[in-house]
């Protein structure tokens, strides 16, 4: 079974100052990896993925996330953030060769204060 | 840009009542989800559906829960008999196939069972 733990269920942080969101996750078989963004009543958005080839993942938004296999993280970065960043950010796995069901983190909710 | 609609956006039910959640997938997408959020806790995987009929499901989806995809358009939900602990909010989404695909997300459900 799969699992997912996102360290920080909160991180406040100021405009244009760089972020980190951590993800960790647990899984005996191998996995995709995504970030999904909630921005205030809306549905989930994905931001980027993770398939296999480089472990550098460049997202929408500005956004990217490195895929670290030893370490079994997915922290997802961005190196200047904007007021319009604050939102619930999900990391998520889904089992290679399954259905697609998607195991969430808790999310954190990054907020960007000017 | 397509999107995945969801109706209603705000269900207020009493407790043993069956309630129907409907979602309008993206039209060529061909597998379908349910998910849910309790307040304060991460997104549940619910069930998935591919081909007129459930290709996985959760611990979560009893046989209180059913889903249906009654025409070319639409994708239900129906919570037979509600609890108190069904309140959360239910995000449909979709995806063109399974696995590495993007699944699209609706702005979600919020249930409230009294």
């Amino acid at each position: 079974a799969q699992s997912v733990t996102q360290l920080d269920s909160q991180v406040p942080v100021f405009e244009e100052a760089p972020v980190e969101l951590r993800c960790n996750y647990s899984s005996s078989v191998s996995v995709y990896l995504f970030w999904y963004v909630q921005y205030p009543n809306q549905g989930l958005q994905l931001l980027l993925k993770y398939l296999s080839g480089s472990t550098l993942v460049k997202g929408i938004n500005g956004f990217e996330a490195e895929f670290n296999k030893s370490q079994t993280s997915f922290h997802l970065r961005k190196p200047s953030v904007h007021i319009s960043d604050t939102a619930e950010y999900f990391c998520a796995v889904s089992q290679r060769n399954q259905g697609g069901k998607l195991i969430f983190g808790q999310g954190t909710e990054l907020s960007v204060k000017p | 840009e397509p999107e995945v609609t969801q109706t209603p956006s705000h269900q207020v039910t009493q407790m043993g009542q069956e309630v129907i959640l409907r979602c309008v997938p993206i039209s060529n997408h061909l597998y379908f989800y349910w998910y849910r959020q309790i307040l304060g806790q991460k997104v549940e995987f619910l069930v998935s559906f591919y081909n007129n009929e459930i290709s996985e499901k959760s611990e979560i989806f009893d046989d209180q829960f059913s889903v249906e995809r009654p025409d070319g358009s639409n994708f239900t939900l129906k919570i037979r008999s509600t609890k108190l602990e069904d309140s959360a909010m239910y995000f449909c989404a979709s995806s063109f196939s399974s696995g590495s695909y993007e699944q699209y997300f609706g702005p979600g459900t919020r249930l409230t069972v009294t």
